[in-house]
């Protein structure tokens, strides 16, 4: 089993440009979840899916749209990138909603100039 | 509003000590906080989870202990070694979110 997959690892933007970020697990979990990581806040949750066919706001959406594509499938994306969206982003799956532990993927480091 | 805190950004210990990590929160009651390990470069993997009603739990070389009326978890590494060198985060349970603290840095020097 693979877990968690997440590309690209690495990606550097333009300001304005827009970029879809990828990811799938291979563990039938029923949902998954986005996060931002940035130095000294932690992570922060920016969308989720508590199962196939929804989509729900988590802390800090603005600037995001989501896609729940199929039960594997859970992509992130950034319309019009700003500098202020520079950060490493984790995708995560867990079982169902509720205490459940969440498996991450290995993150994207982005980069916004 | 709420707020997690992990008790240091940074903890430096000798191999072999105890090393004692800590997560206060404010203004919630959580139904289970987890504890998860973070390496350089790489995504959080999960240890631990106590529900409100445990007081302790243990793995191995890790106890994990809840006191809902201090609103603290304190998460214990015994027999530290080097390879227990990581980022430890605390996540709560916060309305059906789950809400993680910044995390604290430990080192453990042979």
């Amino acid at each position: 089993n693979a877990g968690v997959t997440q590309t690209p690892k690495f990606q550097v933007l333009k300001t304005g440009q827009s970029m879809t970020l990828q990811c799938a697990q291979d563990m039938n979990h029923n949902s998954m979840y986005w996060y931002r990581q940035d130095p000294g806040m932690g992570l922060r949750l920016i969308y989720y899916s508590a199962s196939e066919g929804t989509t729900d706001k988590g802390e800090v959406p603005n600037g995001y749209n989501v896609s729940r594509l199929n039960k594997r499938e859970f992509s992130l994306r950034l319309e019009s990138a700003a500098p202020s969206q520079t950060s490493v982003y984790f995708c995560a799956s867990s079982e169902d909603r509720e205490s459940y532990e969440q498996y991450f993927g290995p993150g994207t480091r982005l980069t916004v100039t | 509003s709420q707020k997690i805190e992990q008790n240091s950004e940074a903890l430096n210990i000798q191999e072999g000590k105890t090393a004692t990590l800590t997560c206060n929160y404010t203004n919630y009651s959580p139904a289970y906080l987890q504890w998860y390990r973070q390496d350089p470069g790489r995504g959080p993997v999960f240890l631990l989870l106590i529900r409100e009603n445990e007081k302790e739990k243990r793995k191995e070389r890790l106890k994990v202990t809840f006191d809902t009326t201090l609103k603290q978890s304190l998460f214990h590494i015994t027999a530290s070694q080097p390879a227990d060198s990581a980022t430890y985060l605390c996540a709560l349970d916060m309305v059906g979110d789950m809400r993680f603290g910044a995390g604290t840095r430990l080192t453990v020097k042979p």
